[in-house]
Formats: C-alpha cells, structure tokens, sequence
C-alpha cells in the first residue's frame, strides 16, 4: 500500500526566510503533485513532476522529485505573507493512471 | 470562464436521508472525481470515472454511490449507509488521468 508522508504539517515562519517542506512516499511511482488550498477553499495545481531529478520553479516556490529516495521538496524562498495556504503533495501508484494517494498537508503561516 | 461547479456549497443531512451533491464541469475534461476531506487529513478518493457511462470506485467508497450520464456532470449521493457522512467534498476533473485535476469550490456536508 502506497503512504505519502508529509513533513512537518505544520508551520509558522517570518517573512523573507526560507524553508522546505518534505514530501516522502512508500513504493515506486513516476508522477507527482503538489498542490496549494486556502483556508475553506478548493485546491489549485502548482506542480507536476514527472521524472527523477525533475525541477519546476514558479516564483517563490521550488519543487523537486528524486524518485530514488522517494522523497520530493518543495522550496520556499524569501517567505511573503501571500504564500501562507496549506501545500498538499500527491502520489501516483505506478502503472495507475487515475488514483492519487495524498499527503496529510503542511499548513504554513507566514507572519508579517 | 470554464471551471467545475459544486452545489450546494453547504448541505445539511437528516438520519436516514440520501443527499445528491452536483458537479458541473465545463471544461471538456474526460476524467472526473470525488474527494472527500476531513480536517487535518488528505484528500481520499470516493469515486472516479474515466468517460461516460463509466465509473470505479475508490479507496472509501462504501456509503456513496455516483453516476456519469453526460460527460460534464458527476452528481455524488451520500447514503443512510454512510455513518459518519460530515465532511468538506470536493469535485475534480482531468483530461486524462495524468493530467493535473481542476478542482471545484467544495460542498460541506454537516449531520442535523
């Protein structure tokens, strides 16, 4: 069974400080997601990430897979207030093409 | 604007009573899905289904059952068999099923 673990799931930073939040999964599996929700909202794409050594960079955020150590990061550089929101990372089996398994989400708080 | 719309946004539920939650999508996506997230936890799959007329279930799926008649339309039914049916549900579509999903806006689902 396939377990994606989120670290820390919790988070409270200044701003212009930089962080990185841990996603790890269990068994082999060549895409992976990560998404952003606001408080009582719906979740927006941020990132696909579909090979081993994969980059993708949009603004202040960095995210990046090594399928090796099953373990992806997403980057955060010079923290705004903006980017406070809950980051959710997702996981996709191998050979399945529609089922995702979740992270538990990092709720990040970005103080003025 | 195209996106996926889910009615009503927040939802009530007696003992015994079946409840239909609506999701609209107007993107032309072929992939559609229902989640179902409960605080401080991950997204879990309900249902998906691929195309029309099709559908599978997911990892809780036991209390819920869906249809696909038309392509931009996945109404979810929360049965008297779901026990604990309090949740936020949310809705999402793909072109395939590994494209990044479009989420809706999300009903919230609360036991009178």
């Amino acid at each position: 069974e396939l377990k994606v673990e989120q670290n820390p799931l919790f988070l409270s930073m200044q701003e212009g400080k930089n962080y990185t939040i841990y996603c790890n999964y269990s068994t082999t599996s060549d895409r992976l997601y990560w998404y952003r929700q606001d408080p009582g909202k719906s979740l927006e794409s941020l990132f696909v990430l579909l090979s081993n050594g994969a980059v993708k960079q949009e603004g202040r955020l960095m995210a990046s897979l090594d399928t090796k150590a099953r373990l992806s990061t997403l980057h955060i550089t010079a923290a705004v207030h903006d980017l406070s929101a809950t980051y959710f990372c997702a996981v996709a089996p191998k050979d399945s093409n529609y089922q995702l398994i979740w992270g538990a989400g990092t709720k990040l708080i970005i103080k003025p | 604007d195209g996106g996926i719309t889910q009615s009503p946004k927040y939802l009530f539920r007696k003992e015994g009573q079946n409840v239909t939650l609506s999701c609209e999508q107007n993107l032309n996506h072929d992939a559609m899905y229902w989640y179902r997230q409960d605080p401080g936890q991950g997204l879990r799959l309900i249902y998906y289904s691929q195309i029309v007329n099709d559908f599978q279930k997911g990892d809780i799926a036991e209390g819920y059952s869906v249809s696909r008649e038309k392509k931009e339309s996945f109404p979810l039914t929360v049965t008297s068999a779901q026990k604990n049916p309090t949740a936020f549900y949310l809705c999402a579509s793909s072109f395939t099923g590994t494209q990044p999903q479009h989420f809706g806006d999300g009903t919230r689902l609360s036991i009178l």
